[in-house]
């Protein structure tokens, strides 16, 4: 059981690249969540999606583009990488909104140079 | 939107001491109140989690309390070991059916807790 997946797990990018990090789950999960961690600030929200077909902005979407492609896979873009976003980045699901446990998939450390 | 604040930064305690941390929140609507503990380098786990119809909750040498009328949440370690040395979030989230609104955790900023031998 491979619980939530991510790839690739560290990307150098130059400023204005693009690049999609790919998440998968597969625990059957309603919900599903893309968190980017900073050195001091936690974790914050970036989008998530409550359930196929939905997708809904968190704390800190600017820069951000999310897709819900199945119920098992949720997808983050990066339009034009900024050294701003060199974080990293982790994808979490839940069985459904609120009152239940988030797991986490290893993250992607991301680097724009 | 919610927001969680965390105390304090860094904890640091000697090995078999007691270690507590610190949350309040301030959405009213929140109701369900997880921690979280990342070791260097991996991902966030859940270790215990609290939901609004209960003050307190313990799960061998760990604990959590919550104080609704004050807003705010502590993570009690009892007889602290080597292997709690990490990273401790934690977070509050409103209810997935509350109507709508925002969903996903709110996070504090996280303690990095040290256990000294």
């Amino acid at each position: 059981n491979a619980g939530v997946t991510q790839t690739p797990k560290f990307q150098v990018l130059k400023t204005g690249q693009s690049m999609t990090l790919q998440c998968a789950q597969d625990m059957n999960h309603n919900s599903m969540y893309w968190y980017r961690q900073d050195p001091g600030m936690g974790l914050r929200l970036i989008y998530y999606s409550a359930s196929e077909g939905t997708t809904d902005k968190g704390e800190v979407p600017n820069g951000y583009n999310v897709s819900r492609l199945n119920k098992r896979e949720f997808s983050l873009r990066l339009e034009s990488a900024a050294p701003s976003q060199t974080s990293v980045y982790f994808c979490a699901s839940s069985v459904a909104r609120g009152r239940t446990e988030a797991f986490f998939g290893q993250g992607t450390r991301l680097t724009v140079v | 939107g919610e927001n969680v604040e965390q105390h304090p930064s860094t904890l640091s305690v000697q090995e078999g001491d007691s270690a507590v941390i610190k949350c309040t929140y301030s959405d009213s609507a929140s109701n369900y109140f997880p921690w979280y503990k990342q070791e260097l380098g991996k991902r966030p786990q859940l270790i215990i989690d609290i939901r609004s119809n209960v003050g307190e909750k313990k799960d061998q040498r760990i604990a959590v309390t919550l104080n609704k009328t004050a807003k705010h949440f502590s993570l009690h370690i009892t007889e602290t070991q080597p292997e709690d040395s990490a990273v401790y979030y934690c977070a509050a989230q409103v209810g997935g059916n509350s109507g709508g609104g925002a969903d996903g955790l709110t996070f504090g900023k996280g303690t990095h807790l040290i256990i000294q031998p």
